[in-house]
């Protein structure tokens, strides 16, 4: 099992560009979020999903967009790229509620 | 706003001694305390957990203190080895989706 996987693992990005993280799993997982990463700030939840068809805002959703036509894949879109979207990016998915979360091993971003 | 306050940074430990790393939260309705470790260049990973009508749990070397009054909790490890070198994270779960992490501690085991 590959778990969770993350695309691409770095990605340099002009200001005003617009992106997609690609993100899958193979444990048939309902559960889906994406977290960012910043030092000294711990992981901060973007988006999450809860089956095919279902997403809701987290705590710094804006400047992104997701869907979720698939139980497996989770893209998380970056529009209008600004530099305090520079981070690392993290999906992750749980079988059922937020107990234990699957992490991929992060997709690096940076806005210049 | 940090939910979970978490705290050393970063810690140097030598190899055999004790890791200390404590949170604190103000959140009564959190229900799940876990832990994650997270090694450079991977994404955390779940290491230990416990529930707030427990006090203490304990899975080899690592140990979580749970203080409900305080509304604190630390991780311990024991016997630290360089293979622990690491960053951890605490956590705490609020509802059935958002789990609210800590800042984070960097430990470095001296060999």
């Amino acid at each position: 099992n590959a778990g969770v996987t993350q695309t691409p693992k770095f990605r340099i990005l002009k200001i005003g560009q617009s992106m997609t993280l690609q993100c899958t799993q193979d444990m048939n997982h309902n559960y889906m979020y994406w977290y960012r990463q910043d030092p000294g700030m711990g992981l901060k939840l973007i988006y999450y999903s809860v089956g095919a068809g279902i997403t809701d805002k987290g705590e710094v959703p804006n400047g992104y967009n997701v869907s979720r036509s698939t139980t497996e894949d989770f893209p998380l879109r970056l529009e209008l790229a600004a530099p305090s979207q520079t981070s690392v990016y993290f999906c992750a998915s749980s079988y059922v509620t937020v107990g234990e979360l699957f992490f991929g091993e992060g997709s690096r971003l940076t806005v210049l | 706003q940090q939910q979970v306050k978490q705290s050393p940074q970063s810690l140097i430990v030598q190899k055999g001694g004790i890791s200390i790393i404590n949170c604190a939260y103000e959140n009564t309705a959190f229900d799940y305390f876990p832990w994650y470790q997270q090694f450079p260049g991977k994404g955390p990973a779940l290491l230990i957990a416990i529930r707030p009508d427990v006090s203490e749990k304990k899975e080899g070397r690592f140990t979580i203190s749970f203080n409900k009054s305080a509304k604190q909790f630390s991780l311990h490890i024991m016997d630290s080895q360089p293979g622990d070198s690491a960053t951890y994270f605490c956590a705490a779960r609020l509802n059935d989706y958002k789990l609210s992490f800590g800042a984070g501690t960097t430990v470095t085991v001296r060999a």
